[in-house]
């Protein structure tokens, strides 16, 4: 059972914008940096946003993470048919000495 | 180009033993945290272990302590995950991967149990 709390699911038109939100604890996300995984269908995952916001070399610049206390949010603007994939927060956790992944979202473009 | 190639899935019965093996490659390997991540068919990630740059400090997830070791040779670039008392749970895609923020990823190795 994941201590991240993900909606299961977000759907939205193409180039419209959505976000995705993630739910922790002090011990996770409230004291430690959020990461931020797309999983295309059946493939690994890839990072996409790390240390709460900041995107790795090659990731579109319509990716984008926040954070506030205890919740991290995704959002990806200009929505493509492309980004239909599970994305998933995760942090690492203080009391489970551990890295927890998110429950995934699921992302469908209209 | 920084590469990380999972090897030593297959099929085995509960109560078995496996080995996963990750060879490293386009990095400085002893520079870097390493982990494993399995998926369940279905599911979504979950972390398994990580280990220190020189293997000083391991941690677990609960649901595999006492069963999973984690281990690596910085000589040979490789990270290993000998895995105990399989358990029909353990039923996973098993990924290899960087760091601590877990920026780079395997393709993953399939581990099934089932008798």
């Amino acid at each position: 059972q994941s201590v991240l709390t993900q909606p299961p699911s977000v759907s939205e038109a193409p180039r419209q914008r959505v976000t995705i939100s993630c739910s922790g604890s002090s011990s996770n996300i409230g004291n430690n940096a959020v990461n931020w995984y797309q999983q295309l269908p059946g493939k690994a995952p890839k990072l996409l946003i790390y240390y709460d916001d900041l995107l790795p070399s090659g990731v579109s610049d319509r990716f984008s993470g926040s954070k506030s206390g205890t919740s991290a949010s995704l959002a990806i603007s200009g929505l493509q048919s492309e980004d239909e994939a599970d994305y998933y927060c995760a942090a690492w956790d203080d009391s489970l000495n551990g890295y927890v992944f998110g429950t995934g979202t699921k992302v469908t473009v209209l | 180009e920084v590469q990380l190639v999972e090897s030593g899935g297959g099929l085995v019965q509960p109560g078995g033993s496996l080995r996963l093996s990750c060879a490293a490659s386009g990095f400085t390997f002893s520079s870097y945290w390493m982990s494993w991540v399995r998926q369940a068919p279905g599911k979504g990630l979950e972390w398994v272990a990580n280990i220190k740059q020189d293997g000083s400090e391991k941690y677990y997830v609960d649901s595999v302590k006492g069963r999973f070791t984690i281990s690596r040779d910085n000589a040979k670039n490789s990270l290993y995950l000998q895995m105990n008392s399989l358990r029909a749970e353990d039923t996973a895609v098993y990924y290899c991967a960087r760091g601590s923020e877990v920026d780079v990823w395997g393709k993953g190795t399939t581990v099934t149990v089932s008798s």
